[in-house]
């Protein structure tokens, strides 16, 4: 398997554009995750999704972001408009939904500016 | 609420000594516990879990973690460092009937040869 497949690798966007990234979890896991990693507040889930449905977005920072899984091989994170204080790197996850098996598989990684 | 601590920001031993990185947490009833490890511009990478059964946990890459439930802790350990060990290491905590993972601040480890 290629494992969580995450583009783009590397977004410079400036301040008051749309963003979107992307990601593909790993064929026949149910849920997936969306992280953001910054210095200051280290790793942080902001939405996960179970059968492409929304199942916890409170981690979700404000209304500029939003996350949709329209098919169970692919979601997409937006953020719309964009500020500097967005600038971090975006973990898509998945893992398969047998409580025994829970360990997420996480993507490379978006690694986002915004100046 | 649920959190983890990795109560050292740095780690540093050399290689073929033993390492150890620390990480306590806290949930509401049984935990789910977790190692990644993080190498530079990389996505983290499973290493172990604990869920259930043995209290020592083998994992990837000839480490280990030992769940103490009376301490609280996941420590995890290697007996023999590499240098390529040199990494980010994250615990992370989950409650068994929720997936949503806390994940501690981080470890960094450096092996030097």
């Amino acid at each position: 398997d290629a494992g969580v497949i995450q583009s783009p690798r590397h977004e410079v966007t400036e301040m008051g554009q749309e963003v979107t990234l992307r990601c593909k979890p790993i064929s026949g896991h149910d849920y997936l995750f969306w992280y953001r990693q910054t210095m200051m507040r280290g790793l942080e889930l902001l939405i996960y999704f179970n059968n492409n449905v929304p199942i916890d977005d409170s981690g979700m920072p404000e209304d500029r972001f939003s996350a949709k899984m329209p098919n169970a091989s692919f979601s997409t994170l937006k953020i719309q408009p964009s500020e500097p204080r967005d600038s971090a790197v975006y973990f898509c996850a998945s893992s398969f939904p047998d409580p025994l098996n829970q360990a997420q598989y996480f993507g490379p990684g978006t690694r986002l500016t915004v100046l | 609420a649920q959190s983890v601590a990795q109560p050292e920001d740095q780690v540093n031993v050399a290689e073929g000594n033993p390492l150890t990185v620390k990480c306590t947490y806290s949930v509401s009833g049984n935990p789910y516990l977790f190692w990644y490890v993080q190498y530079p511009n990389r996505g983290l990478q499973f290493l172990l879990k604990y869920i259930t059964g043995d209290n020592l946990v083998k994992g990837s890459y000839g480490f280990e973690a030992e769940f103490n439930k009376s301490q609280t802790s996941f420590h995890l350990k290697k007996p023999s460092a590499l240098v390529s060990d040199s990494a980010l290491y994250f615990c992370a905590v989950r409650r068994s009937n929720d997936y949503k993972l806390s994940f501690g601040a981080g470890t960094t480890v450096t092996v030097r040869a």
